[in-house]
Formats: structure tokens, sequence, C-alpha cells
């Protein structure tokens, strides 16, 4: 699996859009930019990933670069129940993605301000 | 976290002593994972189950062995217990990508 790289810390004001960095400079073309989320002391939650296109869902939007080198997870309108680590990850992925287990750096300790 | 469920939840062990963590799931997924989460670290895959019946090793085995009990079920146990395996132990599940993981069982070994 490829690399990533995130910056070990952020904060944010509550209210305001959460822009999360990876830099993921050796991804390979069959492989997602996964997110993840950990809030303390509780299991990692999924949030979004993706392959090439932006995503969006209920919890966030995933921006990745045309060149897929990079992306960008937003939080629109961050809450204080957001502070948490952020772990950008890289693998195959999908339905069809392998079934042995994910790479976890230590990932960005985001916290938002009140 | 709905679907995947560990016990316990926290235990205390001596140095030497056995146990066995449990791991259980009702999100009828194929492939399950036990991950060990040190302080300020992330998580690294201790052994994973890609079917019933099948086992593999991941990062960092040594020490622990595992068991795909059916569909269901997937077990962690510790021998012995060492001060080195104090961390906390979290259990995912997935078919294909993402995983899903359980709230973790905080181990102690003193």
């Amino acid at each position: 699996d490829a690399k990533t790289t995130q910056p070990p810390s952020m904060d944010c004001a509550e209210g305001r859009a959460a822009n999360l960095p990876c830099n993921h400079s050796t991804i390979s073309g069959n492989e997602y930019v996964y997110w993840y989320r950990q809030i303390h002391s509780q299991g990692p939650q999924y949030i979004i990933h993706g392959l090439k296109n932006n995503e969006t869902n209920e919890m966030a939007s995933l921006i990745i670069t045309e060149d897929r080198k990079s992306s960008t997870l937003i939080l629109p309108h961050a809450t204080l129940r957001d502070t948490a680590v952020y772990y950008c990850i890289v693998r195959v992925g999908g339905a069809g993605g392998g079934a042995d287990g994910l790479t976890f750096g230590k990932g960005t300790h985001l916290i938002i301000q009140p | 976290n709905a679907g995947v469920t560990q016990t316990p939840k926290f235990q205390v062990l001596k140095t030497g002593q056995s146990m066995t963590l449990q791991c259980a799931q009702d999100m009828n997924h194929n492939s399950m994972y036990w991950y060990r989460q040190d302080p300020g670290m992330g998580l690294r895959l201790i052994y994973y189950s890609a079917s019933e019946g099948t086992t593999d090793k991941g990062e960092v085995p040594n020490g622990y062995n595992v068991s795909r009990l059916n569909k269901r079920e997937f077990s962690l146990r510790l021998e012995s217990a060492a001060p080195s395996q104090t961390s906390v132990y979290f259990c995912a599940t997935s078919r294909g990508q993402p995983q899903h993981f359980g709230d973790g069982t905080r181990l102690s070994i003193l």
C-alpha cells in the first residue's frame, strides 16, 4: 500500500469548515483513498473513500487532485464532536478490495475550538 | 459500534497468565481482523482472517494466536502474557472495504 503523509495536528473553530490534507505521491492506479477517524477511546470509524472523482456523503467531502498525489477531507461545519484523530489510508479498495489489513499511520489530531 | 462486539472491555492480567479476547459480528462479513494500538500510535495488524477457516499473520503476530471459530466469531489468544502486550485491542470486520471496528478491549499486563 502507498504511504501517506499527514500533519500531526490541526485546529479549527467550531462552525467553520475543517480541511485535512493528505499526501500520497506514490499511489497506484488501482488504489483508493480512505479516511477514518478515531474519537478518543473508541474504535476507528469509516468516513469516506474515493478513487479519482470527488466524493461527498453525509459526514464529509473528499477532494482528490487530478494527479491523485494528494487529497483533502472536508468537514463542512465542524462541531466539538468532530475532535478526533483522522487517518488517511491508501489501498486497493472497493467491493473487490483486498481482505488484508489496513496500515494506519499516526494521523492528524483535529481539535475543534469552541 | 453496532455489529462488532468485543469482550471483555477491560482486563488486567499478571505476567505469564493466558487469556482469550473474543470478537463477534452480526454483519455477515467474510473478513475479520485483530489490531493493537499503543499510546500515541496508529493501529497495527496482528492477524486477519479473509474467510471462515483461514487465518494469516499481520505486522505484529508474535505472542498471539487466533481462531476463526465460525463466520461470526474471531478470537485472539495470549498464551503467556507479557507487559509489552499491554495495549488496546480492536477487532474489525469487512466485506472487501471499508472495515468496521469494535470499541476495543483495554488490556493491562502487570
